[in-house]
């Protein structure tokens, strides 16, 4: 019963390398996320996929790209990693409409830069 | 303008004590409510959710809420807190006004002293 499943769990990056988050969800879901949690400042939305071919900026995709690759993948993309970018990183993903159906976590990836 | 408040960043109770922890959205009609629980290392699991109807609503693990509409809040609460219950607790909020899109509050970081 695996959910959502995020690899890799931890990463440590130096200023500028490139490295790209895979996520993955087994339950048939239409729409994914991508949120970073940092300390004091909750769960911010980074992208959003509504459906299979698409996807929308959230509150902070500044930094990021998306590949919503099929129904069950969507991947995140650090081009160009910076300090700032630091956090933990989850994937999410809905069988409901946008914004009104219960989230599916994954375990997370915790990001370093130096 | 914060669209969820979460005003304790962290709260102790003892073991077998009642727990409220508060929630507050700035905005919305008809807002889809919901809080989510995160256990050290893990990603963020659903505890309630509220779309309509009856405004007290039942969870998991004995948790309940209750929506106030005069007040805009949607307070969690549980009647004897156990050790197992220390967490970070989440609170958001989605729906048309928030574009379709959920909005968590910072956290409230729950300690239980024995």
């Amino acid at each position: 019963n695996a959910g959502v499943t995020q690899t890799p769990k931890f990463q440590v990056l130096k200023t500028g390398q490139s490295m790209t988050l895979q996520c993955a969800q087994d339950m048939n879901h239409n729409s994914m996320y991508w949120y970073r949690q940092d300390p004091g400042m909750g769960l911010r939305l980074i992208y959003y996929s509504a459906s299979e071919g698409t996807t929308d900026k959230g509150e902070v995709p500044n930094g990021y790209n998306v590949s919503r690759l099929n129904k069950r993948e969507f991947s995140l993309r650090l081009e160009s990693a910076a300090p700032s970018q630091t956090s933990v990183y989850f994937c999410a993903s809905s069988g409901g409409q946008l914004g009104t159906g219960e989230l599916f976590f994954g375990e997370g990836s915790r990001l370093t830069v130096l | 303008a914060q669209s969820v408040t979460q005003p304790d960043i962290h709260i102790t109770v003892s073991e077998g004590a009642s727990l409220e922890l508060r929630c507050n959205y700035s905005y919305g009609a008809t807002p889809y409510l919901f809080w989510y629980v995160q256990s050290p290392g893990q990603g963020l699991q659903l505890l309630l959710k509220y779309f309509s109807g009856d405004t007290l609503v039942q969870g998991i693990k004995g948790f309940e809420a209750e929506f106030k509409r005069s007040q805009s809040s949607f307070n969690l609460r549980k009647p004897s807190v156990h050790w197992s219950d220390a967490a970070e607790y989440f609170c958001a909020v989605g729906g048309k006004e928030y574009g379709n899109k959920l909005v968590f509050g910072a956290g409230t970081i729950l300690r239980v002293k024995s």
